[in-house]
Order: structure tokens, then C-alpha cells, then sequence
């Protein structure tokens, strides 16, 4: 298995624009984590989903982010219109039972 | 919900020495505690986790203990080695509907050779 696939591995966008972050988890998981992750405030929960129903938003930060699972083996996590402090590492994590299995993560920097 | 403390946020040792990170968590229906590891721009891996049925667990040079009472749980690594050397994070987590885990803000070890 490949483990859980996220793209793009690194993103550089201007104040404004949209960003749309891809997560592809284990083949046969049944939840899938959004995070975040920055020195400050630490490895954050931003959704969660359970048999691709969104079960708990309310780590999104705004109405500027969203997310979806349109499908067992595809979410993604989209921001618009992106700010600076939207910079952070985007890490997608899925799971079957106990343990969560990271993503690479998506470093996302936006100038 | 659910809060993670975990102390202390930087740990250096000696090679060799051993290193101990402890968290407290808040919510006494939290019954699962995971540790994970994450070397610098890798992914945190889950190295040991314990259920709130066992007070310790070990495997080869890590172990972590639980005391429920005083809702507290640490990782405890012998012999560290250089490739020791990452931040650490502890969770809680309850084993009830759809509950998620609560990261603590992490400890990054650094293991002097």
C-alpha cells in the first residue's frame, strides 16, 4: 500500500487566491483527518470524516476554508480566498480503527 | 472537550541518558493514549500507544505509563540514540462515538552523541 497520498507536497500562492489541497487515504480506512500544523499553535484538528460524512468542523477556522469527501478515496481541503496566516503544513491522516496513518503533508506558504 | 498538556516542549540528553516526556489530559472518559513521532519535514508515526486498562506497556527501548487517578501519562525512553532526536507528541482520545484525538503541543528531543 502507499500509504496516505497528498498533493501538492508544496504550495506558494499570492494573498487571494484559491488553494485546493488533495488527500487520497489507505485504501479501506474509513476516517479521514484534516490537520494543521504550525509552531505556534501546534498539530490542529480542522474536520473530521466517518464513512465520507463531515462528523466535526469545528476546528475549521473560517467560512474561508472548506472541505469535502466526495468519495472513499478522495478529499480535499480548500481555501478561499487564502491569507499569510493560512502558511502552515496541511497534514491528511486516515484510519480504520486506533492508530492514524499521516499524510506527507502539504507545506503551504502564502506571500 | 478534551485538553493535552505536555511538558517539557525541549528535552536534551546525552547519548545514552534516558529521556521522559509527560502529558496531563483534562476529560476522564478518555481511555486511549498514543504517542507519535515526527522527525524534522517527515509525518508523525505512531511509535506506542496504551489503553486506560493497562498501567504500562513497553516495547524495546520505549515504554509509557498511565495513572488514570491523576489523569497523567509519560514516555519513557532508554539509551537514547541519536536518531532518537524529533518531536514528540502525545493524544487522548475516548472510546466513545465519534470521538478524535487530542494532540498535546509536542516535545522536541534533542540526543547529543
Amino acid at each position: 500500500d502507499a500509504g496516505v497520498i497528498q498533493s501538492p507536497r508544496h504550495e506558494v500562492t499570492e494573498m487571494g487566491q484559491e488553494v485546493t489541497l488533495r488527500c487520497k487515504p489507505i485504501s479501506g480506512h474509513n476516517s479521514l483527518f484534516w490537520y494543521r500544523q504550525t509552531m505556534m499553535r501546534g498539530l490542529e484538528l480542522l474536520i473530521y470524516f466517518n464513512n465520507n460524512v463531515p462528523i466535526d468542523d469545528s476546528g475549521m477556522p473560517e467560512d474561508r476554508f472548506s472541505a469535502k469527501m466526495p468519495n472513499a478515496s478522495f478529499s480535499t481541503l480548500k481555501i478561499q480566498p487564502s491569507e499569510p496566516r493560512d502558511s502552515a503544513v496541511y497534514f491528511c491522516a486516515s484510519s480504520l480503527s486506533n492508530e492514524q496513518f499521516f499524510g506527507p503533508g502539504t507545506r503551504l506558504t502564502v506571500l | 472537550g478534551e485538553n493535552v498538556e505536555q511538558h517539557p516542549s525541549t528535552l536534551s540528553v546525552q547519548e545514552g541518558d534516558s529521556a521522559v516526556i509527560k502529558c496531563t489530559y483534562s476529560d476522564s472518559a478518555s481511555n486511549y493514549f498514543p504517542w507519535y513521532k515526527q522527525e524534522l519535514g517527515k509525518r508523525p508515526q505512531l511509535i506506542i500507544d496504551i489503553r486506560s486498562n493497562v498501567g504500562e506497556k513497553k516495547d524495546q527501548r520505549i515504554a509509557v505509563t498511565l495513572n488514570k487517578t491523576a489523569k497523567h501519562f509519560s514516555l519513557h525512553i532508554t539509551e537514547t540514540q541519536p536518531e532518537d532526536s524529533a518531536v514528540y507528541f502525545c493524544a487522548a482520545r475516548a472510546d466513545s462515538g465519534y470521538s478524535t484525538l487530542t494532540f498535546g503541543k509536542g516535545t522536541m528531543l534533542l540526543v547529543s552523541p
